[in-house]
């Protein structure tokens, strides 16, 4: 594809509803990262996959946060029994060499609220 | 812990101005420093990367230069454009400031 998309682009959820992000990352790019952006901050590192290996979850903020990546290409963020501080906007962000390398490429987001 | 400041917060100039936002770093191992732009509502466009050996780069009316041993990087845009009005970011190692809100007033 021509760049880094993710689904849905808006999600709301009740209080205690899981929650599924996808990542569609740009086609060959070997690294992908998950951020969170809150409002009126820089996005803040959760995880990290090279191919289908989660190299780093240092940032995931719970355990109710999973991210996956099975075939080295889709993404899934997993956010299980929501809370309201979990309302941010999700950003993808995918790289075609190892963490160290090249530039990132973001998608645009998706936007949780959780009510 | 990779720290990222920028400054100022948010800037607001006439159209036609040359304007330098501002980002320092606490570790200056870096592999790169990145410099993004950021709609509202929108994701992260990447406007310049800097690797670690070099000390600026150059695309357009915009250049990043970067001083490892300082801990500092410049994005400076010159002949500013209601267009460049966004969030400017810099990332580090994964670690990004908090950006630049800039309004350029036509």
């Amino acid at each position: 594809g021509a760049g880094v998309s993710q689904s849905p682009r808006y999600k709301v959820a009740k209080r205690g509803q899981d929650v599924a992000l996808r990542c569609d990352p740009i086609s060959g790019h070997v690294s992908l990262f998950w951020y969170q952006q809150a409002l009126g901050q820089g996005p803040e590192f959760l995880t990290y996959f090279q191919n289908e290996a989660q190299l780093d979850k240092s940032g995931l903020p719970s355990d109710r946060f999973f991210a996956e990546r099975p075939e080295g290409s889709v993404s899934t963020l997993k956010i299980q029994r929501t809370q309201q501080e979990d309302s941010a906007v999700y950003l993808c962000a995918s790289s075609p060499r190892g963490r160290g390398g090249l530039e990132q490429f973001f998608g645009p987001g998706t936007r949780l609220t959780v009510l | 812990k990779q720290e990222v400041t920028q400054i100022p917060a948010a800037l607001s100039v006439p159209e036609g101005e040359n304007l330098v936002l501002n980002c320092s770093f606490t570790d200056s191992a870096i592999y790169n420093l990145q410099w993004f732009r950021q709609d509202p509502g929108k994701g992260l466009t990447s406007l310049l990367l800097i690797q670690s050996s070099q000390r600026e780069q150059t695309s357009g009316r915009l250049n990043a230069s970067l001083d490892k041993s300082s801990g500092r990087s410049t994005l400076y845009i010159a002949a500013s454009q209601p267009g460049d009005s966004a969030t400017y970011l810099c990332a580090v190692k994964l670690v990004f400031g908090a950006g630049t809100i800039l309004r350029v007033k036509s």
